[in-house]
């Protein structure tokens, strides 16, 4: 089946400073990925959906100056929270899709921030 | 507004009986639904899709089915194992996003299989 990886896996930094999430799919050109956020006990909440060489549609609520989505190519795409705060920690989980297939997504192991 | 519900109570069964859970949802009318597995501190691997016009799907010891008129799908493992236990969700493509195919989950229903 199709893997997508997510680096790093966890990543823990201070207050203020801004944080990189990778998204990859492995075996498989991506036209559209998506990032997820999950908080303890909760389900998966969709932040934004972005396709390949434009610009990420943000969900509503999510600000899209603090969570800067790049999809610069068909395997990588990069979530990047910036001015990280306390309440920003949280588990954050990308998937990804290709246009042959208009069903499945697959999803990445996720990475979990937490914020001093 | 759409909504998706899932027992939030965990499911426990002992070994070798058959786990149930259920997936309501309201103000949607999906083209298909989706299962997912879910373990802790991992992100959700995909088990089973049912289309609207099916009834029923199998795959090994899972089986689900689809009843659009009580708008629910329930979500069976036959046979349980302790390896099953899992948190599992509910999927569904939203109504408006036909072309963008985000999905909206269920909160998941955990699953405790006793040996």
């Amino acid at each position: 089946g199709a893997v997508v990886s997510q680096h790093p896996s966890w990543v823990i930094c201070k207050s203020g400073t801004s944080v990189k999430i990778e998204c990859r799919s492995l075996d498989f050109q991506a036209t559209t990925m998506f990032w997820y956020r999950q908080f303890p006990k909760q389900s998966l909440m969709l932040m934004a959906t972005s396709n390949e060489g434009s610009k990420a549609t943000y969900e509503q609520g999510v600000e899209k100056d603090k969570f800067l989505i790049n999809h610069a190519s068909l395997t990588l795409s990069t979530l990047t929270v910036t001015s990280a705060h306390p309440e920003d920690s949280s588990f954050y989980i990308c998937s990804a899709a290709w246009s042959g297939d208009q069903e499945t997504q697959y999803f990445g192991p996720g990475t979990r921030l937490l914020v001093l | 507004s759409q909504k998706i519900e899932q027992n939030s109570e965990a499911l426990n069964i002992q070994e070798g009986k058959t786990a149930t859970l259920t997936c309501n949802y309201t103000n949607y009318s999906p083209a298909y639904l989706q299962w997912y597995r879910q373990d802790p501190g991992r992100g959700p691997v995909f088990l089973l899709l049912i289309r609207e016009n099916e009834k029923e799907k199998r795959k090994e010891r899972l089986k689900v089915t689809f009843d659009t008129t009580l708008k629910q799908s329930l979500f069976h493992i036959t046979a349980s194992q302790p390896a099953d236990s899992a948190t599992y969700l509910c999927a569904l493509r939203r109504l408006r996003d036909t072309g963008r195919r985000a999905l909206t989950f269920g909160s998941g229903t955990r699953l405790q299989v006793q040996p």
